[in-house]
């Protein structure tokens, strides 16, 4: 069954440094998605991807972020310099239709720990 | 995006049916009702959508009452490895999904 892999799995970086957390979507679809869940709280929508431009994003996604799809296969999100706070799992999802509506599949995550 | 509520928990027997509730009263008519879980720190996971008819796939059955206010995941023979939160979410297509706290069910042996 089609996958979405992310990596890393686990990334520790001390606050300040920049993270690329990297996906790869499920081959034919065309729309993206970033998730991130802080331990312990609800799964939150950082921003939607189509088209190669951002179709939506969400109040935390600030200036510090930044998604790209550099290939035709990866797409990447940017923390330029982590705070604490940004430690959280981060899913990365993609989007097809299923029976007439959008389904999304999520990757495993990433967690991103921030010293 | 309609609001959800679904209990906090369940607990349910290995091998009988979870049923697992959800209010949606504000749903508007081009709002599908989905569900996701969540096992442990793992990706959500689909498990079924709806918009008026009741469905079924080989994960569960979804029962959506005639009014669309409310709707029943049923997994019809749980085991322990359906331990997870499920997250009941209605959204128009193609909108982003606004996860809520969910349901913790706990499949007990």
């Amino acid at each position: 069954e089609p996958e979405v892999t992310q990596t890393p799995s686990h990334q520790v970086t001390q606050m300040g440094q920049e993270v690329i957390l990297r996906c790869v979507p499920i081959s034919n679809h065309l729309y993206f998605y970033w998730y991130r869940q802080i331990l312990g709280q609800k799964v939150e929508f950082l921003v939607s991807f189509y088209n190669n431009e951002i179709s939506e994003k969400s109040e935390i996604f600030d200036d510090q972020f930044s998604v790209e799809r550099p290939d035709g296969s990866n797409f990447t999100l940017k923390i330029r310099s982590t705070k604490l706070e940004d430690s959280a799992m981060y899913f990365c999802a993609s989007w097809d239709i299923v029976s007439g509506a959008n389904v999304l599949t999520f990757g495993a995550g990433s967690r991103l720990t921030v010293l | 995006d309609a609001k959800t509520t679904q209990p906090t928990s369940m607990d349910c027997a290995e091998g009988r049916a979870a049923n697992l509730p959800c209010n949606h009263s504000t749903i508007s008519g081009n709002e599908y009702v989905y569900w996701y879980r969540q096992i442990h720190s793992q990706g959500p996971q689909y498990i079924i959508h709806g918009l008026k008819n009741n469905e079924t796939n080989e994960m569960a059955s979804l029962i959506i009452t005639e009014d669309r206010k409310s709707s029943t995941l049923i997994l019809p023979h749980a085991t322990l490895r359906d331990t997870a939160v499920y997250y009941c979410i209605a959204e128009t297509s193609g909108s982003r999904l606004t996860f809520g706290e969910g349901t913790q069910l706990t499949v007990n042996p």
